[in-house]
């Protein structure tokens, strides 16, 4: 089956270590994304990729990195920078048509402790 | 800048009635596409249904359909004949057309309950 994969669904870490999410699509979709969730609010961008080994802050890429090596992965690494880390990540993959939509993994539920 | 407003934090509803979720946007590009996604508790992020801003006709998808006023900046999500299984966030986004924008912005969602 085709889809998007996120893996660990729930991940915890101590504070200042670094840690990778990872995001795995099967679609042959060009664009990925990542988006950080928190509680009672909308999507925020963290970090995108339109094609592969090449990729473009959002709005709230501090304290973020990622790499885009394979058109199918786009990992998301959380480093010690990021003050604010505990939240759900979602990340999403979408190919160039006339709608662009976006379809969105299961997410991974990151808690520092 | 875009911006998305979905005035609605919680709405309950019949089960078997049909429940209209607002959406106004904001947006400066002439060009543009309008998406409804449900996240159920579950967290995942599920497309509904999807809208553009140079469609002639109101976009519909079994029990979805997308009641657009381009005139007013709404879009609103039209969920007809509810069943429980349609508890869940909904949330109103908005993506310019412009090539190379293919960002969404969001708006805080609104929870839905259906009551048996």
């Amino acid at each position: 089956d085709g889809g998007i994969t996120q893996s660990p669904k729930y991940l915890f870490r101590k504070e200042g270590q670094n840690v990778t999410l990872s995001c795995e699509q099967n679609l042959n979709h060009d664009a990925m994304y990542w988006y950080r969730q928190d509680p009672g609010q909308g999507l925020r961008l963290i970090y995108y990729s339109q094609i592969v080994n090449d990729f473009q802050k959002g709005d709230i890429a501090e304290g973020y990195s990622v790499s885009r090596e394979k058109k199918e992965s786009f990992p998301l690494t959380v480093t010690s920078a990021q003050k604010n880390p505990t939240a759900f990540y979602l990340c999403a993959s979408s190919i160039e048509d006339n709608t662009d939509t976006q379809y969105f993994g299961p997410g991974t539920r990151l808690t520092v402790l | 800048a875009q911006k998305i407003t979905q005035t609605q934090p919680g709405m309950f509803v019949q089960e078997k009635e049909a429940v209209t979720l607002d959406c106004t946007y904001d947006t400066s590009d002439p060009s543009y596409g309008l998406f409804w996604y449900k996240q159920p508790s579950s967290g995942e992020m599920i497309f509904l249904i999807y809208q553009g801003s140079y469609d002639q006709q109101n976009a519909t998808e079994g029990r979805y359909s997308l009641n657009f006023q381009k005139a007013r900046k709404s879009a609103n999500l039209v969920i007809s004949a509810s069943q429980l299984g349609d508890s869940a966030m909904y949330f109103c986004a908005l993506r310019p057309s412009n090539f190379g924008n293919e960002k969404l912005t969001f708006g805080t969602g609104t929870r839905l309950t259906i009551i048996p």
